[in-house]
């Protein structure tokens, strides 16, 4: 069975300042995905950015990337220049690809604060 | 907006009631998924359907059960409720079409079971 660690319950950063949030998987499958979602205030859970294993160039979307180290199954999310809409709980998921669309495996989640 | 529904958006009941959650994949998504998000249990996923057929089984108790209908639309019927059901449900759909594999959210349903 695959596990998601996500090791910072909480984290803080000034606004228009980089953060990263750290995430490391255990899988003993070859192909997978991975993802980031943000859950704000309101609760809805929203796709921040995916990465395919098979790819090595790590994925970017805007004001984040991530650090994809297959090797050390690690999976780390950048947010540059953070902003205060970026307050939420951040999820890393994992999503094995061997057998089809599958359910998706999470992390506890680590909470991001932005102060102004 | 994500493109998949779910209603109620809040349910108030109490213990050893029976409830029904609804949800409408994004158009096109063959693939639901139910998650149950509680504070001490983290997001933890139900059960999956594809197509209409159940495709895989989580950490779904026995008093839970869901189904998929011909429209594609799914519902998740939980009875004998417990306190410790109270939590926000998630619906999510995948498929067919642009980001195939990645799973989009609904808005959830908060269930507190009194």
């Amino acid at each position: 069975a695959q596990t998601v660690t996500q090791s910072q319950p909480e984290m803080s950063v000034q606004e228009a300042e980089t953060v990263t949030l750290s995430c490391t998987y255990d899988t003993s499958e070859s192909n997978y995905y991975l993802f980031w979602y943000k859950q704000p205030p309101s609760r809805q859970m929203i796709l921040v950015i995916r990465q395919e294993a098979y790819k090595q160039q790590n994925a970017t979307e805007n004001r984040f990337s991530v650090n994809f180290q297959k090797a050390a199954k690690s999976f780390s999310l950048k947010i540059s220049d953070s902003q205060l809409g970026d307050t939420a709980m951040y999820f890393c998921a994992f999503m094995n690809r061997n057998s089809g669309n599958t359910p998706l495996v999470f992390g506890k989640g680590t909470r991001l604060s932005v102060i102004a | 907006d994500s493109g998949v529904t779910q209603t109620p958006k809040h349910l108030i009941t109490a213990t050893g009631q029976r409830v029904t959650l609804r949800c409408s994949p994004r158009s096109g998504d063959l693939s639901v998924y139910w998650y149950q998000q509680s504070l001490d249990q983290g997001l933890q996923f139900l059960i999956q359907y594809y197509n209409g057929e159940e495709r895989a089984k989580g950490n779904i108790l026995e008093r839970f059960s869901a189904q998929q209908f011909p429209d594609l639309h799914s519902e998740l019927n939980l009875s004998s409720l417990e306190l410790g059901d109270s939590a926000l449900y998630f619906c999510a759909s995948s498929g067919p079409g642009q980001g195939v594999d990645t799973q989009y959210f609904g808005p959830g349903t908060r269930l507190t079971v009194l």
